[in-house]
């Protein structure tokens, strides 16, 4: 079975600091995505790695795929109020119709 | 871009009642649908893959005879938590990927979820 390991799982932080969220696991993964989801509603999708070592940037968000394609990492450079929520991250296999295994998440709380 | 309904959004029901959510995708079609749950705070535990026109397939520790689902059409799959107790309150959603675009890396597209509450 495949499992991810996602830490830490709660943050919380002040407007302006940076933070790193990490995804972990001893399986390797064909894409790994990072969901960030409010209170009540559904995951939205961030961003999705697929090729060992990727990198990719969304805003004050960076996003890298390890080499191994085993685990990823999320920093947010200068944390906002509005980046509150919680964070997933899932990975995917290249089989059609699976479904994707998630992180046990990070809730992160920025005050201002 | 791709959107996934899911109805309804808020649902209160006594203890022993049954409940139906509805999950749609509007813009794209779905031979498979997954369905999880989540507790406060907590992440996404998927319950049962859902396939158009074939039973469930359940992960282990789901009551497939409990939370029953039907994939009649490659738009649409209900959930039914049948004889529901408080303890099935939680948050239920939906996802869907794009029947045209299935590759590995295609992303889920969720539901906005389902806030079950059983008194």
């Amino acid at each position: 079975t495949q499992l991810l390991e996602q830490s830490p799982q709660f943050l919380s932080i002040q407007e302006g600091e940076n933070l790193t969220v990490y995804c972990n696991s001893s399986s390797v993964f064909s894409s790994l995505q990072w969901y960030r989801q409010e209170p009540g509603e559904g995951p939205v999708l961030l961003v999705t790695v697929v090729t060992g070592g990727e990198v990719k940037k969304l805003k004050r968000l960076t996003f890298q795929f390890g080499d191994a394609r085993k685990d990823s990492s999320l920093h947010i450079t200068a944390a906002q109020p509005g980046d509150t929520g919680l964070y997933l991250c899932a990975g995917g296999s290249n089989q059609a119709g699976t479904a994707l295994i998630f992180g046990k998440g990070t809730t992160l709380s920025v005050s201002s | 871009g791709a959107v996934v309904s899911q109805h309804p959004s808020r649902v209160i029901c006594k203890s022993g009642t049954s409940v139906k959510i509805e999950c749609r995708s509007l813009d794209f079609q779905a031979t498979t649908m997954f369905w999880y749950r989540q507790f406060p705070k907590q992440s996404l535990m998927l319950m049962a893959t859902s396939n158009e026109g074939s039973k469930a397939t359940y992960e282990q520790g789901v009551e497939k005879d409990k939370f029953l689902i039907n994939h009649a059409s490659l738009t649409l799959s209900t959930l039914t938590v049948t004889s529901a107790h408080p303890e099935d309150s939680s948050f239920y959603i939906c996802s869907a990927r794009d029947f045209g675009r299935v590759t590995y890396n295609s992303p889920l597209h969720f539901g906005n979820g389902t806030r079950l509450t059983v008194t």
